[in-house]
């Protein structure tokens, strides 16, 4: 079975322009994360989507956004670049999300660079 | 706000070493605790402990989860360089809005031959 994929794995944009990235989930998995990795803070939740409906998100401004199609995968994007949002952003996978119960598969990431 | 706690921030053993690697952890409506290992690319899942007292194990690796002081351990014994890696305490935890995984700030493993 596949694993995660995120696509692009690189991405350099330049302040104020929007980035869209996207992640297509394990077959037949329904809940999809999103994470901001960066040096300084670590691993950061962002948002869970399950069933084309986000169910939960993190402490990010409304510059980031998100959605999900009905097949599950997942696009982020991000509007109005700021250098900070420069970090890797992580996609994982789960069965339905339930409770915490289910593992999460992460994809490999996009490293984005805002310049 | 939920918050998990690592310790150390980073380690440096010889290989046959044996490390512990320590995650506390305040969350409310705890649902489980998962442990990922870190290289150069995603974390990949090692793994998940629910229930109090029951130790996990894979090969040199194990963990346990105290429910009651709220921490759990990382255990990896004969330590080899392969294990070098950054090790992730990662909390899952159920809000009226859906679910969320807060992650520690992670442990970095080094180990030498």
């Amino acid at each position: 079975k596949a694993g995660v994929t995120q696509t692009p794995r690189y991405l350099i944009k330049t302040r104020g322009q929007q980035v869209t990235l996207s992640c297509s989930p394990i077959s037949g998995h329904r809940s999809v994360s999103w994470y901001q990795q960066t040096p300084g803070q670590g691993l950061q939740f962002l948002f869970e989507y399950f069933s084309e409906t986000q169910r939960n998100k993190g402490n990010f401004p409304g510059r980031f956004s998100g959605r999900q199609f009905s097949n599950s995968r997942s696009e982020m994007n991000v509007s109005t670049l700021e250098l900070g949002d420069s970090a890797l952003y992580l996609c994982a996978s789960s069965l339905s999300g339930r409770g915490g119960q289910e593992t999460q598969y992460f994809g490999p990431g996009t490293r984005l660079l805002v310049l | 706000e939920d918050k998990v706690v690592q310790s150390p921030l980073s380690l440096v053993v010889h290989e046959g070493d044996t490390v512990t690697l320590n995650c506390s952890y305040e969350v409310t409506n705890f649902r489980s605790l998962l442990w990922y290992k870190q290289e150069k690319k995603a974390p990949t899942f090692l793994f998940m402990l629910t229930s109090s007292g029951i130790e996990k194990k894979s090969g040199r690796l194990s963990s346990i989860l105290d429910k009651k002081e709220l921490f759990s351990i990382l255990n990896i014994t004969a330590t080899q360089t392969g294990d070098s890696a950054v090790y992730l305490c990662a909390v899952y935890s159920t809000e009226a809005a859906g679910n969320k995984l807060t992650f520690g700030g992670g442990t970095r493993v080094l180990v030498k031959p």
